[in-house]
C-alpha cells in the first residue's frame, strides 16, 4: 500500500540552530498536511500544500510541497524550545471509493536549551 | 468553538472484555474519524464516519467497530480486548473528510492487561 516515508526519525538540534526534515510519498499526492504532537499531547493541525512547489511559512517555520507533489519538507529557523515536538507530514490515500490520510511515523525533535 | 473531545480520557481493562469510546466533534464536522496512536506503528487510521455512514475502514480486525448518531457524535467499541490494543485511541474531526486536515481530540490512552 501506500507509505509515507519521514526523515530523519529523530532530531536534537541546539536551541537557535536551523533543521530540516522530509516526507516522502511512494505516490503523487494531491495534498500534504503537517501536524504537530507535543509530548503527552494530541496531533494538531500545522498547515496543508496543494500545489506542486508551493511553499508556506508560519513564523520560524516553512513548508514546501515538492514539484512532483510526492515530497514535502519543514524547515525550522532558530530552534527554540517550544518546538519540541513530534512532526507528522500526512497525504490522502484512495480506498474504496473514499479517502483517507496515511501519516508518516513522525519525525521526533528535541533542543538543548 | 468547543474543540473536540473525547471520553474517557484513561481506560483500564483486561483481555477478553470489551470498550466503548465516545467523541464529540467540533460543531458543524460531520467526518469523524478514529485513529490508534502505538510507540511502534504510529498514527493508523481505524475508520470514518460521515452523515452516520461508514465511509471508509483501515486494516484493523472486526473486533474494532464503531457508529456515529445523527448529532455527529461517534462511538468506537473494541470487543475481546488483547494486550496490543493497549494505545492511545484519537478521534478527528474535519468540516470536509478523513482526506482533509483533521482536529483531533485529546484521545483517550487505553491499557490492557
Amino acid at each position: 500500500g501506500q507509505q509515507v516515508m519521514q526523515i530523519p526519525q529523530y532530531q536534537h538540534v541546539q536551541e537557535g540552530e536551523d533543521f530540516t526534515t522530509y516526507c516522502n510519498s511512494s505516490t503523487t499526492l494531491s495534498n500534504i498536511q503537517w501536524y504537530k504532537q507535543r509530548p503527552g499531547g494530541h496531533p494538531v493541525f500545522l498547515i496543508q500544500l496543494v500545489k506542486s512547489g508551493e511553499v508556506k511559512k508560519q513564523k520560524r517555520l516553512t513548508f514546501q510541497f515538492g514539484e512532483a507533489k510526492k515530497n514535502s519538507s519543514l524547515h525550522i529557523t532558530a530552534t527554540q524550545t517550544t518546538d519540541v515536538g513530534t512532526y507528522f507530514c500526512a497525504g490522502p490515500v484512495s480506498q474504496g471509493g473514499s479517502e483517507k490520510l496515511v501519516f508518516g511515523k513522525g519525525m521526533k525533535l528535541t533542543v538543548n536549551p | 468553538k468547543a474543540g473536540v473531545t473525547q471520553t474517557p480520557r484513561y481506560l483500564i481493562k483486561t483481555r477478553g472484555q470489551q470498550v466503548t469510546l465516545s467523541c464529540s466533534p467540533i460543531s458543524g464536522h460531520r467526518s469523524v474519524s478514529w485513529y490508534q496512536q502505538t510507540p511502534g506503528q504510529g498514527l493508523q487510521f481505524l475508520f470514518e464516519y460521515f452523515s452516520e455512514t461508514q465511509r471508509n475502514k483501515g486494516n484493523f480486525p472486526g473486533r474494532f467497530s464503531g457508529r456515529q448518531f445523527s448529532n455527529s457524535r461517534s462511538e468506537m467499541n473494541v470487543s475481546t480486548l488483547e494486550l496490543g490494543d493497549s494505545a492511545l485511541y484519537l478521534c478527528a474531526s474535519s468540516l470536509l473528510g478523513a482526506q482533509r486536515e483533521q482536529y483531533f481530540g485529546p484521545g483517550t490512552r487505553l491499557t490492557v492487561t
